[in-house]
C-alpha cells in the first residue's frame, strides 16, 4: 500500500532500555521527518532527513539517534529511554522542503 | 525567538463560520501551514499560504498577512466532523516548521 507507515502504532518500555520506532514511506519522498507530541506543546522536530545518507538535528534531539541507509526507511531509535521521552511520536514525509508532509499514523510511546 | 500562537480551544455551532487566528514569529519566513488533526489521529494537510491574501478550498479557507505576522482559517458551514484541532505552523529560513499548540475546536449541535 502506498503511504507512510510507523511501526509499533504502540509501545511500553522500561527506563533504560534502547527502543527503535520504524517508519516507512512508499513515495520516494526526499524529505523524512520526526517529531513528538506532547500535550500543551506544537510539535517538536527531533531529526530530519534531506536524503539517504543525509540527516540533521532539530529542536529536541538529545537522547534520539536516527539513520537513513534507504530513502523509503527513517527508524529512530532512542538509546536509553527516559520517562520525558514518553510521548507519541510522528514520522513525516515530504517531495521538498517547503511542500506538505504527509504524517504516518503515530507512535504513542510510554516509557515506565 | 519563534513562536506560534493560536488560541487553546474554540466552540462553533454546527453551520456556522468559525475563524481560527494564528500570529507568528519566524526568523525568515517561507510559508504558512494549517494542518488538520482528529483526536488520536495523525495531522493532515489543509493549506499553504506564501503570498498575502486569501486562499480558498471549498469550505475552508487561509489568509496570511506578511506584515503583520498574522493568519487565520476559517472554515464554513461547520459539520460535526469538524470538531479537531487546528494547527498553525510557520515556515523559517531554514525551511524548518515552528507548530504551534493547536486549537481545539468544538462543533455543537
Amino acid at each position: 500500500d502506498a503511504g507512510i507507515t510507523q511501526s509499533p502504532r504502540y509501545k511500553i518500555t522500561e527506563t533504560g532500555r534502547q527502543v527503535t520506532l520504524m517508519c516507512h514511506q512508499t513515495w520516494s519522498h526526499s524529505y523524512m521527518f520526526w517529531y513528538r507530541q506532547d500535550l500543551g506543546h506544537g510539535l517538536r522536530l527531533i531529526y530530519y532527513s534531506a536524503a539517504a545518507d543525509i540527516t540533521d538535528k532539530g529542536e529536541v534531539p538529545d537522547g534520539y539517534v536516527v539513520s537513513r541507509s534507504k530513502t523509503e526507511n527513517f527508524p529512530l531509535t532512542l538509546e536509553s529511554a527516559t520517562r520525558s521521552q514518553t510521548s507519541v511520536y510522528f514520522c513525516a514525509s515530504s517531495s521538498r522542503e517547503n511542500t506538505e508532509a504527509f504524517f504516518g499514523q503515530g507512535t504513542r510511546l510510554t516509557v515506565v | 525567538g519563534q513562536n506560534i500562537d493560536q488560541p487553546t480551544e474554540m466552540t462553533a455551532t454546527e453551520g456556522a463560520i468559525v475563524q481560527i487566528n494564528c500570529t507568528y514569529q519566524t526568523s525568515g519566513f517561507n510559508g504558512l501551514f494549517w494542518y488538520q488533526q482528529h483526536a488520536g489521529e495523525a495531522p493532515t494537510f489543509l493549506s499553504y499560504n506564501v503570498l498575502d491574501g486569501l486562499e480558498e478550498k471549498g469550505r475552508f479557507s487561509s489568509f496570511l498577512s506578511r506584515s503583520k505576522g498574522y493568519s487565520y482559517l476559517l472554515l464554513k458551514e461547520l459539520q460535526m466532523k469538524d470538531s479537531a484541532s487546528y494547527l498553525c505552523a510557520g515556515m523559517d529560513s531554514n525551511y524548518q516548521l515552528i507548530w504551534g499548540a493547536g486549537t481545539k475546536l468544538i462543533i455543537k449541535p
